[in-house]
């Protein structure tokens, strides 16, 4: 079956600019969680959302925001970009989320975004 | 709040040599915990988990076992090869707390033929 999808694969955006990521996860999972990976700070996360609703929310600024659709596709949107946006964008789907201890998280292959 | 805290790297090995990476945790509740394993220019991919005490996972010859009386959970393989070349993440999750994973800083592995 297909796994996660996350599009674009590279993206380049100016300061002050906004973009939107798109994450498509695997048929049947309902749980999309969203994780920002930099050199400096690892792996944090931002959001999840299950059945279109926010469930839990990481300690980013307002400036990071999300959505799910009813079919499950998630998207996540930075508006006023900074410099320090820069990083390795994420996307996680399960079954339910809450820690899969029997499902797991599946991971996209992520979005690059640059800042320039 | 929780935390997973991982051996610093980067850890350089010969094929074949014996692999160990330190990973502890600290932690309310009981979670869940996972390796994670990421190859250049890809995304994360699980290697293997555990979801209560004693249990051992275990995947492609990697092993770790949940110690909960020294909140650990060190992954271990025998014989590596050049192709586990990667950086390696430790994580949990709360089943009870919140919906998210958390992740140790990460350890780069470099096998040399």
């Amino acid at each position: 079956k297909a796994g996660v999808t996350q599009t674009p694969r590279y993206l380049i955006k100016t300061r002050g600019q906004q973009v939107t990521l798109s994450c498509s996860p695997i048929s049947g999972h309902r749980s999309v969680s969203w994780y920002q990976q930099t050199p400096g700070q690892g792996l944090q996360f931002l959001f999840e959302y299950f059945s279109e609703t926010q469930r839990n929310k990481g300690n980013f600024p307002g400036r990071f925001s999300g959505r799910q659709f009813s079919n499950s596709r998630s998207e996540m949107n930075v508006s006023t970009l900074e410099l320090g946006d820069s990083a390795l964008y994420l996307c996680a789907s399960s079954l339910t989320g809450g820690g899969s201890a029997n499902y797991g998280y599946t991971f996209g292959s992520g979005t690059r975004l640059t800042v320039v | 709040g929780d935390s997973v805290t991982q051996m610093e790297g980067p850890v350089t090995l010969s094929e074949e040599a014996f692999l160990t990476i330190n990973c502890t945790y600290t932690a309310t509740g009981y979670p869940s915990l996972f390796w994670y394993v990421q190859y250049p220019g890809e995304g994360l991919q699980l290697l293997l988990k555990a979801t209560k005490a004693d249990d051992k996972g275990s995947n492609k010859g990697f092993e770790a076992t949940y110690r909960k009386e020294t909140t650990s959970f060190h992954l271990e393989k025998g014989s590596v090869q050049v192709s586990d070349s990667a950086v390696y993440f430790c994580a949990l999750s709360d089943l009870q707390g919140a919906q998210k994973l958390v992740f140790g800083q990460g350890t780069r592995l470099t096998i040399n033929p």
